[in-house]
């Protein structure tokens, strides 16, 4: 069965800092992959999302993540952190012949500090 | 442009009885998937219902079961409930039944099952 692994429950930073959330997932095939944040109070809403070609991919905010298939791999960064980008931050992955689910990770809590 | 809404916001439940929660679509969408998250999880998918049929199932009783109207509002129904029903109830809205199209989450009902 499909999985997804966050590596980090719980990051504190300092404002400035940066920031890596991992993210792994286990699926042999074609791929989806989508990083959604959750502000306190507010709705999941998506960061950025990789269906194909450059594993590069930039979202919103500042936020990017790198696409490693060789390691199965996800892993959102942002260079700069600001207070306001804590949040709880969810990697889900989708199974490109299964269409439809998203498969979620467990999540990130992202505290950062003044 | 009207976002997905979910009523109610909370509800409290005694087991062995039978909830349905509601959802409306963001407009111009006609797919609403429904996911439950555990205090602690990510998300869980139940199901997804494409232009009022079901369009797939993640792994849930069927106790669990849903309708999608010609409006593309949805219903989750549970019965019997459990305590291990409680949890925030999420549901989604994007077009045409594929996760490659961004799926809008709602707020969600908080339901606790006493």
């Amino acid at each position: 069965a499909q999985s997804v692994s966050q590596h980090n429950h719980h990051v504190i930073l300092s404002e400035a800092a940066s920031l890596e959330l991992g993210c792994n997932y286990s699926y042999g095939g074609t791929v989806n992959l989508f990083w959604y944040v959750q502000y306190p109070g507010q709705h999941l809403q998506l960061l950025l999302k990789y269906f194909s070609g450059d594993p590069l991919v930039k979202g919103i905010k500042g936020f990017e993540a790198e696409f490693i298939k060789s390691k199965f791999s996800f892993n959102l960064r942002k260079p700069s952190v600001q207070w306001s980008d804590t949040a709880e931050y969810f990697c889900a992955v989708n199974a490109g012949d299964s269409g439809y689910a998203l498969n979620f990770g467990k999540g990130t809590s992202l505290l950062v500090t003044p | 442009e009207t976002g997905v809404t979910q009523s109610p916001t909370h509800l409290i439940k005694t087991r062995g009885q039978q909830v349905t929660l509601r959802c409306s679509s963001q407009s111009g969408h006609n797919t609403v998937s429904w996911y439950q998250q555990a205090l602690g999880q990510g998300p869980q998918f139940i199901f997804q219902y494409y232009r009022e049929e079901e369009n797939g199932r993640g792994n849930f009783p069927p106790r669990f079961s849903g309708l999608q109207f010609p409006n593309y509002s949805s219903e989750l129904n549970v019965n019997a409930l459990e305590l291990d029903d409680s949890a925030l109830y999420l549901c989604a809205s994007s077009l045409d039944g594929w996760a490659n199209n961004e799926q809008f989450f709602g707020p969600g009902t908080r339901l606790t099952v006493l």
